[in-house]
């Protein structure tokens, strides 16, 4: 069975320091990687995908992530946050493209202080 | 391109009464719906499936139902609701597939939600 552990349900950083939110998963197969962001009263916006191609994979408003296969992780980050960065984040895991299932982490709380 | 609705936005209902979301998705077809809760400090929870026009596969078996009376069309509903059901609910779809969506048939795209109060 596949699963997500994101760890930490708050993070706080300061405007213009290093956003880092981390994501572990678990997959007897190749996994497709996912981190989606939720603003207050909204739906959830893709930030990026892994779907086994390059590792380092690169989203919108200067997010990326590194799938580590050895570490089993998948962690979301950003050289410098800004005060719109400030959401919840989530972290999902598929089987497969086409029709598939998403199972999401219980999300990590962004906030930015000035 | 393509685009998902989801009406209400937002929902007051007693206890006991009915329920009925509606989801529809534009400049598409044959996608692949899901019906998903996310309850207050909760990750996401898949509700339901459907792959076609009258295909529905249940996640979580509630007090809810889900029925797709045309392609693009997904409706959440109840008969009477509990104090649990509150949440928030967000309707996503997928392309179905075909080998020349293949770069598009991974991912999941989320409506705008309904926040839905059961009191």
């Amino acid at each position: 069975a596949q699963s997500v552990t994101q760890l930490g349900s708050h993070v706080s950083v300061s405007e213009g320091a290093l956003v880092l939110l981390r994501c572990n998963y678990s997959s007897s197969v190749p996994p497709y990687l996912f981190w989606y962001v939720q603003y207050p009263n909204q739906g959830l916006q893709l930030l990026l995908k892994y779907t086994s191609a390059a590792t380092l994979v690169k989203g919108i408003n200067g997010f990326e992530a590194e799938f580590k296969k050895s570490e089993t992780s998948f962690h979301l980050t950003k050289p410098s946050a800004h005060m719109s960065d400030a959401a919840e984040y989530f972290c999902a895991v598929s089987r497969s493209g086409g029709y598939n299932k998403l199972i999401f982490g219980a999300g990590t709380r962004l906030a930015v202080h000035p | 391109s393509q685009t998902i609705h989801q009406w209400p936005a937002t929902l007051v209902q007693p206890v006991g009464s009915p329920l009925s979301l509606e989801c529809t998705v534009e400049g598409t077809s044959n996608p692949n719906l899901y019906w998903y809760r996310q309850a207050a400090g909760r990750g996401l929870q898949l509700l339901f499936y459907s792959v076609g026009i009258g295909q529905i596969s249940s996640e979580v078996p509630q007090n809810l139902s889900a029925s797709r009376p045309q392609d693009r069309q997904f409706i959440l509903s109840s008969k009477k609701l509990l104090l649990s059901d509150s949440g928030f609910y967000l309707c996503a779809w997928s392309f179905l597939g075909g080998s020349q969506l293949a770069a598009g048939r991974d991912t999941q795209y989320f409506g705008p939600g309904t926040r839905l109060t059961v009191l």
